[in-house]
């Protein structure tokens, strides 16, 4: 157990509807980021949050947004979802921005159907 | 912009025996940290073992070590006495350490089957 807990673990939606996943980071770890993997793929660098903001945003779509609570969980918003936005979203944290060991959750698998 | 490449998307090999995959990448940059991660079947990305690239010394965790070669930037993973939980996907990764970039840019994997 990584410490990170991601919520739900499974997701069924159909196309154009809207999901939030909530990630919970290791208790302490104030930067969390979101990653996609789509099928047979590595995982993409989405979004970084430190401590409550934006720290760095990688290929995210516009229809994509994310924030960091005061408690530091996170949760990643899909909108307008796709086909092709089905995957898994995983969560990590690290301690601290120079913290070069993340801790990954067991990710959301989402299907759009 | 920082690229991994794992040109072996598929490998086996017998329980006990060792294996090794391969990851390339690029930077122009000097100062980064290369990783592999281990992706059971359970999904959970586990850090197996972690490079920094201004150490010259090959980084070693048990039965796992690294062949980092900076000048040709290549770094290899090999499992010694490979055993049936090593079965997985392997991911190598690459962080640069300059201030600002801590993301993970990732290969394209390697699904490692032990054979029993």
């Amino acid at each position: 157990d990584s410490g990170v807990t991601q919520t739900p673990k499974h997701l069924i939606t159909a196309t154009g509807q809207r999901v939030t996943l909530r990630c919970s980071p290791r208790s302490g770890d104030l930067s969390v980021y979101w990653y996609q993997q789509s099928l047979d793929q590595g995982l993409q660098f989405l979004i970084q949050y430190y401590n409550g903001e934006e720290r760095a945003k990688g290929n995210i779509l516009e229809r994509f947004s994310a924030q960091q609570f005061p408690d530091l969980h996170s949760e990643l918003n899909l909108s307008s979802l796709e086909l092709g936005d089905s995957a898994l979203y995983f969560c990590a944290s690290s301690e601290s921005i120079r913290d070069t060991e993340a801790f990954f959750g067991q990710g959301t698998r989402l299907t759009v159907v | 912009a920082q690229t991994v490449t794992q040109s072996q998307p598929e490998m086996s090999v017998q329980e006990a025996e060792t294996v090794t995959l391969s990851c390339t990448y690029d930077t122009s940059e000097n100062n980064y940290y290369l990783f592999w991660y281990k992706q059971p079947p359970s999904r959970q990305m586990i850090l197996v073992i972690r490079q920094e690239a201004y150490k010259q010394q090959n980084a070693t965790e048990n039965r796992f070590s690294v062949n980092f070669q900076k000048a040709a930037k290549s770094f290899s993973l090999k499992i010694s006495d490979s055993q049936l939980g090593d079965t997985a996907m392997y991911f190598c990764a690459f962080m640069l350490a300059n201030f600002g970039n801590e993301k993970l840019t990732f290969g394209t994997g390697t699904r490692l089957t032990i054979i029993p």
